[in-house]
């Protein structure tokens, strides 16, 4: 079956331009997580839909991220204003319950110049 | 707080075995463990509940310590496929979201 696909794959962009990454989560999946992996680092948490309850977007690092999940499926997460140290792999990884396995998609890695 | 994996790299030679951990100062509910090749994104392994047995994916397998509030991964008579990086990641009630740890790689040579 279809697994967590992201678009796109690569993003080239300025400092200062705003970017929009996509998330398609596997079909049924009521839980939806985004997070950033640095070059040789970990996972870090961005934010966790589940639901139609309120998204935990603790992980944010700031008010130029946010992101939302339209109909309870495909998510957007927005990075307003880009600085160079957004440079990273976002991931996006679907379960079928909170608490339950992740499913990580190819992730989409930004850079930005 | 995230959770600090040991050891951070390790070197194996084909069949043998590895131990990995995953320390946390706070208590836990539940601990994860995903796998992380070069160049693609994290595969899940196994859950570990508060209470639960230990699990077991292939030759790996992995316990849960609550009162220590650590997992431990064990790699028995590697193979070369289990090279990649091993991400640990808790929760510290049902439904919150996963802290993971740094990673810990893994190189299995022949």
């Amino acid at each position: 079956g279809a697994g967590v696909s992201q678009s796109p794959s690569n993003k080239v962009t300025e400092k200062g331009k705003d970017v929009e990454l996509r998330c398609d989560p596997i079909s049924g999946h009521t839980a939806l997580y985004w997070y950033r992996q640095s070059l040789g680092q970990g996972l870090e948490f961005l934010i966790y839909f589940q639901g139609n309850s309120a998204p935990d977007k603790s992980g944010l690092p700031s008010d130029r991220f946010s992101a939302e999940r339209t109909g309870g499926s495909v998510s957007t997460l927005t990075i307003q204003r880009t600085q160079q140290e957004d440079s990273a792999v976002y991931l996006c990884a679907s379960s079928p319950r909170e608490g339950a396995e992740q499913y990580f998609g190819p992730g989409t890695r930004l850079t930005v110049t | 707080q995230q959770p600090v994996q040991s050891p951070q790299a390790v070197i194996l030679r084909e069949g043998e075995d590895a131990v990995i951990n995953c320390s946390s100062s706070k208590a836990l509910y539940s601990v994860h463990w995903y796998r992380q090749k070069h160049g693609e994104a994290p595969v899940f392994l196994m859950i570990l509940l508060k209470g639960g047995e230990q699990m077991r994916h292939e030759k790996i397998s992995a316990s849960f310590n609550e009162k220590k509030q650590q997992s431990s991964l064990y790699l028995t008579a590697s193979q070369l496929s289990y090279s990649g990086t091993y991400f640990c990641g808790t929760e510290r009630a049902a439904g919150n979201k996963l802290t993971f740890g740094g990673g810990t790689r893994v190189l299995v040579k022949p």
